[in-house]
């Protein structure tokens, strides 16, 4: 069964610092991978998109790894806002005419002044 | 321009009613899909149009859910017999194509929270 793990389940951390959400995923065939954000009450908005042949993408301050080899990406976050307390989603598209999607449960980070 | 809208953005009934969820895409895409997210999971996946077509349903969890699309841009998901286990919120999101091998960028709705008593 296709499966996307995300650690940690949650994280706070203080406004101005940096931090690393983690990604674990079992989905084959592989197409991309992608990161995201979800403000409370609101629907995901993507953050970053990555193929196989990709292993590092930037958004301002949110750059997303990819290691297609031991099947793992990191989102980092740089230099905190209060406004990047959301829920950060994980999820892997399979290959194929539907490209469907998986989801991982999402990590809720909270940033205090 | 509008994004993906969804209405309502909260539904309340009780155990055993019918309830109906639409969905209007961003115009033009081609594609949409339904989503159920309970709380603290991440999305699941429910029902994916390609076009006027279900051209994936094998999320949908039972015979009392089913969707349509019958002019190709608004959608509606309909709910039979409400369970209190339906509860949750029920995401739509559109891409301007569904097919294989595109990035296939899904913008998603806010969601309707639907609760069942």
């Amino acid at each position: 069964k296709n499966q996307v793990e995300q650690s940690p389940q949650s994280l706070i951390i203080l406004e101005g610092k940096n931090c690393t959400l983690q990604c674990n995923y079992t989905v084959s065939p592989f197409s991309n991978l992608r990161w995201y954000k979800q403000d409370t009450g609101r629907g995901p908005v993507s953050l970053t998109i990555m193929t196989f042949s990709e292993n590092t993408k930037s958004n301002g301050r949110y750059t997303a790894t990819l290691d297609a080899d031991t099947k793992q990406s990191s989102l980092h976050i740089t230099a905190s806002q209060l406004s990047d307390s959301a829920s950060y989603i994980c999820v892997v598209s399979e290959a194929g005419a539907n490209s469907k999607l998986t989801f991982g449960k999402g990590i809720t980070l909270s940033v205090r002044p | 321009g509008a994004g993906v809208s969804q209405t309502p953005s909260n539904k309340v009934t009780e155990k055993g009613k019918y309830v109906e969820l639409r969905c209007d895409p961003i115009s033009g895409h081609t594609a949409l899909y339904w989503y159920r997210q309970s709380l603290g999971q991440g999305p699941e996946f429910l029902i994916y149009f390609q076009g006027t077509g279900a051209a994936d349903d094998s999320g949908l969890p039972n015979d009392r859910f089913f969707a349509v699309r019958p002019e190709g841009s608004v959608s509606t998901l309909k709910i039979q017999r409400t369970e209190r286990g339906d509860s949750a919120v029920y995401l739509c999101a559109s891409s301007p194509s569904g097919l294989a091998g595109s990035y296939n960028e899904q913008f998603f709705g806010p969601g309707t929270r639907l609760t069942v008593l």
